[in-house]
């Protein structure tokens, strides 16, 4: 079992839909990032939390320390949002990641 | 305010060659972190260096080597490649102010493509 797991691993919507991707992590945390990666390759940091909630335009990201589980929302998604998105959890050294293995999302006119 | 850049974006090598790939790291930043994706993957976190020393392993052998240079821009060395080395290595910067404590942000470059044929 992966110590990060996420779900849906593929998710398609349509413009202007609430869109949820969960995260779960089995291990201790210092932090819990989502991060967004389009194709090609390149990785572009949205959140970095360890409690609460933080919101950024219409990204939401939520974190339940004591359930181990994340969640991003994005309200009304756009074309533009198509990526996958990765959960990845800092749990010991301050740069040493461990990533989830991503949901690819589709947004679709 | 430059991001982090990778060098080369691309190359194709052969099975025992080596590899050298290069990331300049975040203008103000001190740590940079290597990370191997393959295809469909999420990244595998390989090494870490904090001020010219390694500071955090993964499981990755050691003919994976790094170097950080006094401007904190990276090397990662690759040495009797294998087919399974097949992968995009993502390079990421930080600043830290303690070495390994808390947990930063992350600045990714665009990672550079090995193939290994």
């Amino acid at each position: 079992k992966n110590e990060v797991e996420q779900s849906p691993q593929n998710l398609t919507a349509q413009e202007g839909e609430f869109i949820t991707i969960n995260c779960s992590y089995s291990v201790g945390i210092s932090a819990l990032h989502w991060l967004q990666q389009h194709p090609g390759g390149g990785i572009v940091s949205l959140f970095m939390l360890s409690s609460g909630k933080k919101k950024h335009g219409r990204l939401i990201a939520t974190i339940n320390i004591q359930e181990k589980h994340s969640s991003l929302h994005i309200t009304a998604s756009h074309p533009r949002d198509s990526a996958v998105y990765i959960c990845a959890v800092n749990t010991g050294t301050a740069s040493k990641l461990t990533f989830g293995t991503g949901t690819r999302l589709q947004v679709t006119l | 305010e430059t991001g982090v850049t990778q060098s080369p974006t691309h190359l194709i090598k052969t099975r025992g060659q080596q590899v050298t790939l290069r990331c300049s790291s975040q203008s103000g930043h001190n740590t940079v972190s290597w990370y191997q994706q393959a295809l469909g993957q999420g990244p595998q976190f390989i090494f870490q260096y904090y001020r010219e020393e390694e500071n955090g392993r993964g499981n990755f052998p050691p003919r994976f080597s790094g170097l950080q240079f006094p401007n904190y821009s990276s090397e990662l060395n690759v040495n009797a490649l294998e087919l399974d080395d097949s992968a995009l290595y993502l390079c990421a910067s930080s600043l830290v102010s303690l070495a390994g404590t808390g947990a930063n942000v992350l600045t990714f470059g665009a990672g550079s493509r090995l193939t290994v044929l």
